[in-house]
């Protein structure tokens, strides 16, 4: 069965970097696109990016520009999400989360990982 | 603010049929796809629509989406106890590149 098993909640300083993993089985990584979504505390979810299939391109939220670095390891069955320059909005519960992406949108999220909480304080 | 527009909170008696609603413009809704996730928190969200109306296998029958132009709506038939959570709509938003999501909806069962 597909399962999406993500690293644990990490604490950082405002300014640092965190870097968070999702270590995928029960399929071919490289078949399907990976994507992160976050959910801060009182807001709701909010798209990140995504590598995709095949190739390993990516393709980033306009809001994380430059500061989100979203990377896959085949050999580790393994796809990472480094975000850099932390301050306390970025304080949230961070999803990986499987889905097609079809004529350059996405077509939905059929797997998810459990979450892992970073949390931004001084 | 989001670019989707949802019913904060819904609610109904264990039987009965809950809809929640979900608005958005030419550029998500009114052209693409809508989706739909149960998220109970603390847990992993769950897709249980996708393209408009359909269920992924294992989501029960009584969960039915529907879209007309720019809104679209989930429907809980035969709402159960189990159901009490929380249910968002997200879409592709052409305008800006990216998938958005709404504010999502609480599901009270009274």
């Amino acid at each position: 069965q597909v399962q999406l098993v993500q690293s644990g909640a990490e604490v950082k300083k405002p300014g640092a970097s965190v870097k968070v993993s999702c270590r995928t089985s029960g399929y071919t990584l490289i078949n399907y696109a990976m994507h992160w979504v976050r959910l801060a505390p009182g807001q709701g979810f909010e798209w990140m990016g995504w590598v995709t299939a095949g190739k390993s391109n990516t393709r980033y939220s306009q809001s994380f520009q430059g500061r989100l670095t979203i990377s896959r390891d085949t050999s580790a069955n393994t796809v990472y999400m480094d975000l850099s320059s932390l301050r306390s909005e970025d304080t949230a519960v961070y999803y990986c989360a499987r889905g097609p992406v079809r004529d350059g949108y996405i077509d939905g999220f059929d797997f998810w990982g459990q979450g892992t909480m970073v949390t931004v304080s001084s | 603010q989001s670019v989707l527009t949802q019913p904060p909170s819904a609610s109904g008696t264990p039987g009965q049929r809950v809809t929640i609603s979900c608005s958005g413009s030419n550029s998500n809704i009114g052209s693409k796809s809508v989706y739909w996730y149960q998220h109970v928190p603390g847990t992993a969200p769950k897709l249980l629509i996708y393209r408009d109306n359909q269920r992924p296998s294992g989501v029960p029958d009584r969960f039915s989406g529907s879209k007309s132009g720019t809104s679209a709506s989930l429907v809980i038939s035969g709402l159960r106890s189990e159901d009490e959570t929380d249910y968002y709509c997200a879409a592709w938003d052409d305008s800006r590149s990216g998938y958005v999501f709404g504010p999502g909806t609480r599901v009270t069962v009274l």
